[in-house]
């Protein structure tokens, strides 16, 4: 066990409908980080919030858009879904202590599999 | 952009045998980390291991070490005495210094034979 927990682990929805997910970081980390899996690949950076402010993002359009909350949660909000968002997105939390070194590990949720039909 | 590639998609072990994973990447940089993550059917990513690359020694984790060549941009997994529990998706990842998202590869999964 990680200590990060997301929420829901399953979900199905229309296309065109939008999608709330919920990541719970553990406990002392301050930055959280969204990836999306599709089937059979690795997963792809979304983007990452530390101290409630986005500080970094991926090849994503603006319909993937987030939030992170003072106690360090965090939701990813997907817009006028398609087809193609179906995937496993998993959420990361890890510690930035504000150095250029590496800070620590960045431990992952059991992932939402997102389903849209 | 740092690309991170696994040559081979899936992988198959006996029981007890050594397996090597391969993965190679691709930067400019000089400072970076570098990992392998386990992804069983339950689908949390766990970390296997971690290689900073100013450190020339290669990392050592119980059954499971690393062959790092920074000249070549080689990182490859080896995983001694293999297990059942050993069978799942391996990802080789890529993180620059400081607070930056972790580059991916699109992993190789690994069977062990009983």
């Amino acid at each position: 066990e990680t200590g990060v927990t997301q929420s829901p682990t399953h979900l199905i929805k229309t296309r065109g409908q939008q999608v709330t997910l919920r990541c719970s970081s553990q406990s002392g980390h301050n930055t959280v980080s969204w990836y999306q899996q599709a089937l059979g690949q690795g997963p792809q950076f979304i983007f990452q919030y530390y101290r409630e402010e986005e500080n970094g993002r991926g090849n994503f359009p603006p319909r993937f858009s987030g939030l992170q909350f003072p106690n360090y949660s965090s939701e990813l909000n997907v817009n006028a879904l398609e087809l193609d968002d179906s995937a496993l997105y998993l959420c990361a939390s890890s510690w930035d202590r504000g150095t250029p070194t590496l800070n620590t590990e960045a431990f992952f949720g059991q992932g939402t599999r997102l389903t849209v039909v | 952009a740092q690309t991170v590639t696994q040559s081979q998609p899936e992988m198959s072990v006996q029981e007890a045998e050594t397996v090597t994973l391969s993965c190679t990447y691709d930067t400019s940089e000089s400072d970076y980390y570098l990992f392998w993550y386990k992804q069983p059917p339950s689908r949390q990513m766990i970390l296997v291991i971690r290689q900073e690359a100013y450190k020339q020694q290669n990392a050592t984790e119980n059954r499971f070490s690393v062959n790092f060549q920074k000249a070549a941009k080689s990182f490859s997994l080896k995983i001694s005495d293999s297990q059942l529990g050993d069978a799942a998706m391996y990802f080789c990842a890529y993180r620059s210094g400081g607070n930056t998202p972790l580059v991916f590869g699109k992993g190789t999964r690994l069977s062990v034979i009983a």
